[in-house]
């Protein structure tokens, strides 16, 4: 079965260190979602991917960056941890345009 | 940017009761969802529904896009039905496929 991944499934980190999350989908999905939850703000989207080499800015995307070099994969990376960023963080994918979307297990990631 | 309200933000059944959460959006959409969230945190798909009616066991949801709201009931609900329900919206005039959240409705169900 196809399937969306996630891994780490918990860290923890320290200020200032970069840190990689990966997202792996095996659903051959063009579109490629990052999101944050956090309480009181539900999910919020980071970045975003409609293809190879296609990666795009959400609502809150300072402090992230994302890479696209395959259909398969979209890591995120966080340049410089900060306390701020502490969060679940869960990958989607979606064929295209109003198509259902999946979700990845989640991270929960502490920076200390 | 689109509005998403769930309702209501808590609720708490005993087992067997009968419960409807309630998905109100701002503007016209191309794809709405249902999620249930566990208590490990994994988000579950319940139902892609942009419009229509849709059944799964003891769960259903409706969707009327012209009056822009959609709703999920859950008939007979059990102690593994808790969590939280969260509503997911792609607009019209929105990014493609990025989905808008509302904030949950969380779901005790109590033996």
């Amino acid at each position: 079965d196809a399937e969306i991944t996630q891994s780490p499934r918990h860290k923890i980190t320290e200020t200032g260190r970069q840190v990689t999350l990966a997202c792996h989908q095996t659903w051959n999905h063009n579109n490629m979602f990052w999101y944050r939850q956090d309480l009181g703000h539900g999910l919020r989207l980071i970045h975003y991917s409609y293809g190879v080499q296609d990666t795009n800015k959400g609502e809150v995307s300072d402090g992230y960056s994302v890479s696209r070099s395959n259909t398969e994969d979209l890591p995120l990376t966080l340049e410089s941890a900060a306390s701020s960023q502490t969060s679940v963080y869960f990958c989607a994918s979606s064929e295209s345009r109003a198509t259902e979307a999946f979700f990845g297990q989640g991270t929960r990631l502490t920076v200390v | 940017g689109i509005q998403v309200e769930q309702s209501p933000p808590d609720l708490i059944l005993q087992e067997g009761a009968n419960s409807t959460l309630r998905c109100n959006f701002s503007d016209s959409v191309n794809n709405l969802q249902w999620f249930h969230q566990n208590p490990w945190g994994q988000l579950i798909n319940l139902f892609y529904i942009p419009s229509g009616t849709k059944q799964n066991g003891r769960l259903s949801a409706t969707t009327v896009a012209t009056e822009r709201y959609s709703l999920l009931y859950i008939s007979s609900s059990q102690t593994t039905d808790s969590g939280v329900y969260f509503c997911a919206v792609e607009s019209y005039g929105g990014s493609q496929g990025n989905l808008i959240f509302g904030k949950g409705t969380k779901l005790s169900v109590k033996p």
